[in-house]
């Protein structure tokens, strides 16, 4: 089945800093590939997402990189603030047709110190 | 638009006990997965509803089982319950499945004593 690795486990940059999230997948039929953020006690949230058609998407001060023949994933905010402290989970769906079913790496912990 | 609630959001169990967790999703969505959360080993699949119909399935044993109503609710069961089931249960929805965005419920914690 599909596999993500998820790097680094823990993350700290200043405030204003950029901070990158990298993860890699085993299954070259993976083609969604969603970023959730967890704040402690909290659900997981959507933040970005990005198909296998596209090589990039930005939403504001996060984007999203993808490398289909390196079947590698990057999550990129810029100027960070401290409200982005929080874990962050990459995800792959493995395309099954109509099923969804995404397997997370094993999460980021990012931490935002002023 | 209301979000995915789930119920109830704290559990207590002893062992050998089974429990019942209940998930809505968000009006018009009509797939429902569920995941476990743990500090060893993250999010894991479990399994995804679509129709009333499971249409996929993580790797936990058969004490684990689900079933979604016709209004797209979804019910999570965990027979003869272990130590090890003690985690945070998370329900997440989406319109159609497939590789369309998933939303999270703020998730059932269920502690095993």
């Amino acid at each position: 089945g599909e596999n993500v690795e998820q790097h680094p486990s823990t993350l700290s940059v200043q405030e204003g800093d950029s901070a990158v999230i990298k993860c890699t997948y085993s299954d070259s039929a993976s083609n969604y590939f969603p970023w959730y953020k967890q704040e402690l006690g909290k659900r997981p949230q959507l933040i970005i997402d990005i198909r296998s058609n596209v090589g990039e998407k930005k939403d504001q001060r996060i984007a999203v990189t993808l490398n289909k023949t390196a079947k590698h994933f990057s999550l990129h905010i810029t100027e960070t603030q401290p409200e982005d402290s929080a874990v962050y989970f990459c995800a792959a769906s493995l395309n099954t047709g109509t099923a969804s079913k995404l397997t997370f790496g094993t999460g980021t912990r990012l931490q935002v110190t002023l | 638009k209301a979000g995915v609630t789930q119920t109830p959001r704290y559990l207590i169990k002893t062992r050998g006990q089974q429990v019942t967790l209940s998930c809505s999703p968000i009006s018009g969505h009509r797939s429902v997965s569920w995941y476990q959360q743990t500090p060893g080993q993250g999010l894991q699949f479990l399994f995804e509803y679509f129709s009333e119909t499971q249409r996929n399935k993580g790797n936990f044993p058969g004490r684990f089982s689900g079933r979604q109503f016709s209004n797209s609710r979804s019910e999570m069961n965990v027979s003869t319950l272990e130590l090890g089931d003690s985690a945070l249960y998370l329900c997440a929805s989406s319109l159609m499945g497939g590789n369309q965005p998933q939303h999270f419920g703020d998730g059932t914690r269920l502690s095993i004593l």
